[in-house]
């Protein structure tokens, strides 16, 4: 799986919109990516997921570049309750494991 | 519907003790992981059951076991614990029809300290 690189932290103001940048250069074509959140001292949240199309759910918009060497995760009205520990992760379908690998992530704390 | 139940939540042990914890899927999920997190290293895949079967594995020592059973509930096993062991492990289900996906349901996990 593809390694992804995210800044250590960010800022962003309560009902601002959070853009949460990664980088993962070395994707191939048949793997996805994956956000994630951990709330502190709970389990990590799914968020949204995408192969090469840009997504919008609910929680979240997820914006890949057309190389899809980065991609974006947009929380368009910050709120206390989404200051966490952002996670991008590169998957590939395969092989019938569902196996993440996480890294440092992103620590994002909003503030009012 | 019922999110994934860890239990214990919190629990303390002593070097060379063993602990054994247990993990509730959602109703309907089949795929259980599980996961360790520690503040140095961060969250690690430790192994994945499907249908009572596990099916991957992460790189950790054989004191680290596992098992599931046929209601998908799982348990995982630590022996001879050793201080580096301690750590918060999260247990994750999906997988309702089989099929794999990066969608991972988290428990809030079992925070074992040994002493």
């Amino acid at each position: 799986d593809a390694k992804t690189t995210q800044p250590p932290s960010m800022d962003c103001a309560e009902g601002r919109a959070a853009n949460l940048p990664c980088n993962h250069s070395t994707i191939s074509g048949n793997e996805y990516v994956y956000w994630y959140r951990q709330i502190h001292s709970q389990g990590p949240q799914y968020i949204i997921h995408g192969l090469k199309n840009n997504e919008t759910n609910e929680m979240a918009s997820l914006i890949i570049t057309e190389d899809r060497k980065s991609s974006t995760l947009i929380l368009p009205h910050a709120t206390l309750r989404d200051t966490a520990v952002y996670y991008c992760i590169v998957r590939q379908e395969r092989g019938g494991y569902n196996k993440l690998i996480f890294g440092a992530g992103t620590r994002l704390a909003v503030h009012p | 519907k019922a999110g994934v139940t860890q239990t214990p939540r919190y629990l303390i042990k002593t070097r060379g003790q063993q602990v054994t914890l247990s993990c509730s899927p959602i109703s309907g999920h089949r795929s259980v992981s599980w996961y360790q997190q520690t503040p140095g290293q961060g969250l690690q895949f430790l192994f994945e059951y499907f249908s009572e079967t596990q099916r991957n594995k992460g790189n950790f020592p054989g004191r680290f076991s596992g098992r599931q059973f046929s209601n998908s509930r799982s348990e995982m096993n630590v022996s001879t614990l050793e201080l580096g062991d301690s750590a918060l492990y999260l247990c994750a289900s999906s997988s309702p029809t089989g099929v794999v996906s990066g969608e991972l349901f988290f428990g809030e996990g079992s925070r074992l300290t040994v002493l």
